[in-house]
């Protein structure tokens, strides 16, 4: 079975470029969530789809990130426009069911640069 | 507000011995989840192990175990027979009726031969 997959695995962009990033998860799975670590810090959520719905988006941090799950599959992420602070790593999280028990599996990351 | 706390940045250990990474927690909520998550270096996240804050024993899976202590609200990941390839970041993460994890900063090991 696949795992949850991210692509691209690495993204180096000028501040005020776009940049989208994908996650597929694993098939069956309704939930996803998406999480970034700033470089030095912590893992922090931003946000978390049941299938297409946003179910919590309080972990996005302003109105430069925009996510959506066009028919509970895939998920991309898009930032415009691109900041500095903007530079870490996104991860890409699955999970089945509404168990508050249920393993969650990560994706490799994306590792955004933006200079 | 839910809080993970991770106070060692570093640990080292020899291969072979025993390594506890400490992880403490905060919440008022009484049902959550407790994970502990593996990065290496090549950036991957692997789930190592996951306690339940109902569960009457501590989880263990192969050379990881749990220490659970709830009353003081701990849950050190102990690595029994360190390998090489135990090297990198570990993270503590908790998850209650919201879903989403919250993480600590992870501690980095570093296995010596």
């Amino acid at each position: 079975e696949a795992g949850v997959t991210q692509f691209p695995s690495h993204s180096v962009i000028e501040k005020g470029q776009t940049v989208t990033l994908r996650c597929d998860p694993i098939s069956g799975h309704d939930n996803l969530y998406w999480y970034r670590r700033v470089m030095g810090k912590e893992i922090k959520f931003l946000l978390h789809f049941v299938k297409e719905s946003k179910q919590d988006e309080s972990g996005m941090p302003n109105n430069r990130f925009l996510a959506e799950r066009t028919g509970g599959t895939y998920s991309t992420l898009k930032v415009q426009p691109a900041e500095l602070e903007d530079s870490g790593v996104y991860f890409c999280a699955s999970s089945q069911g509404r168990n508050v028990y249920n393993e969650q599996f990560f994706g490799p990351g994306t590792r955004l640069t933006v200079l | 507000a839910q809080k993970i706390t991770q106070t060692q940045p570093g640990m080292f250990v020899q291969e072979k011995e025993a390594v506890t990474l400490d992880c403490t927690y905060d919440t008022s909520d009484p049902s959550y989840g407790l994970f502990w998550y593996k990065q290496p270096s090549s950036g991957e996240m692997i789930f190592l192990i996951y306690q339940g804050s109902y569960d009457q024993q501590n989880a263990t899976e192969g050379r990881y175990s749990l220490n659970f202590q709830k009353a003081r609200k701990s849950a050190n990941l102990v690595i029994s027979a360190s390998q090489l390839g135990d090297s990198a970041m570990y993270f503590c993460a908790m998850h209650t009726g919201f879903q989403k994890l919250v993480f600590g900063t992870g501690t980095r090991l570093l296995v010596s031969p």
